[in-house]
């Protein structure tokens, strides 16, 4: 029954290479995002997709790359890693904002991916 | 440019107490507000929210938020706090009318309620 899932859980990696983090949401929305939360708690939106259309993209290294398949998924690819890249990765999910109403939308938050860069 | 403030790190506070979680924004025009509550490991919960309306907005667990234009602020109140209340709390602000708008957290406050 879980609305926003996340996988995998923990990721522990060395510096320099390629890792993905999936997301799904089972809650029809058609918003999704994600977010870094650093060790200090500082919690960051990173992109935005909307029916499979980037529309939040925000100053992020090139070497993080979102991908949609569908609505229901948005995954993060990051290469080259590096050890400023340690933080916990959330996604996250809503409907789209009704005309007038746009920016309303509550989030629904999946449990988090902690990745540790060695 | 637009920002959220949370001035308190950590606030502790009795079991039974009042508590209260103070936020404070910068942005222009009427934004929404938001209260996120994460607990230990886990993603971030929806509390609740301040669209437009009546200043005082009632959310899941008991707790409220004030939502106060003069002095642009939106604390986050309980009346009798609870052990099960520990958490990090976060304010969140986000500019109306644009779906591609961003929403901008606070740096989070940790809430401690003491037996």
């Amino acid at each position: 029954d879980t609305a926003v899932s996340q996988t995998p859980k923990y990721l522990v990696t060395q510096m320099g290479n390629d890792k993905s983090i999936k997301c799904e949401q089972n809650l029809g929305h058609d918003t999704m995002y994600w977010y870094k939360q650093d060790s200090k708690k500082f919690l960051k939106i990173m992109f935005s997709y909307n029916n499979k259309e980037l529309i939040i993209n925000e100053t992020v290294p090139n070497r993080f790359s979102p991908k949609s398949p569908d609505k229901a998924h948005l995954n993060l690819h990051i290469n080259s890693l590096e050890l400023g890249d340690s933080a916990v990765y959330f996604c996250a999910s809503s409907f789209p904002g009704l005309a007038g109403a746009q920016g309303q939308e509550t989030q629904y938050f999946g449990p988090g991916t902690r990745l540790l860069v060695l | 440019a637009q920002s959220v403030a949370q001035p308190e790190d950590q606030v502790n506070v009795a079991e039974g107490n009042p508590l209260t979680v103070k936020c404070t924004y910068s942005v222009s025009g009427n934004p929404y507000l938001f209260w996120y509550v994460q607990y230990p490991n886990r993603g971030l919960q929806f509390l609740l929210k301040y669209i437009t309306g009546d200043n005082l907005v009632k959310g899941s667990y008991g707790f409220e938020a004030e939502f106060n234009k003069s002095q642009t602020s939106f604390h986050l109140k309980k009346p009798s706090a609870l052990v099960s209340d520990s958490a990090l709390y976060f304010c969140a602000v986000r500019p109306p009318y644009s779906s591609a708008s961003k929403i901008i957290f606070g740096s989070g406050t940790r809430l401690s309620i003491r037996p």
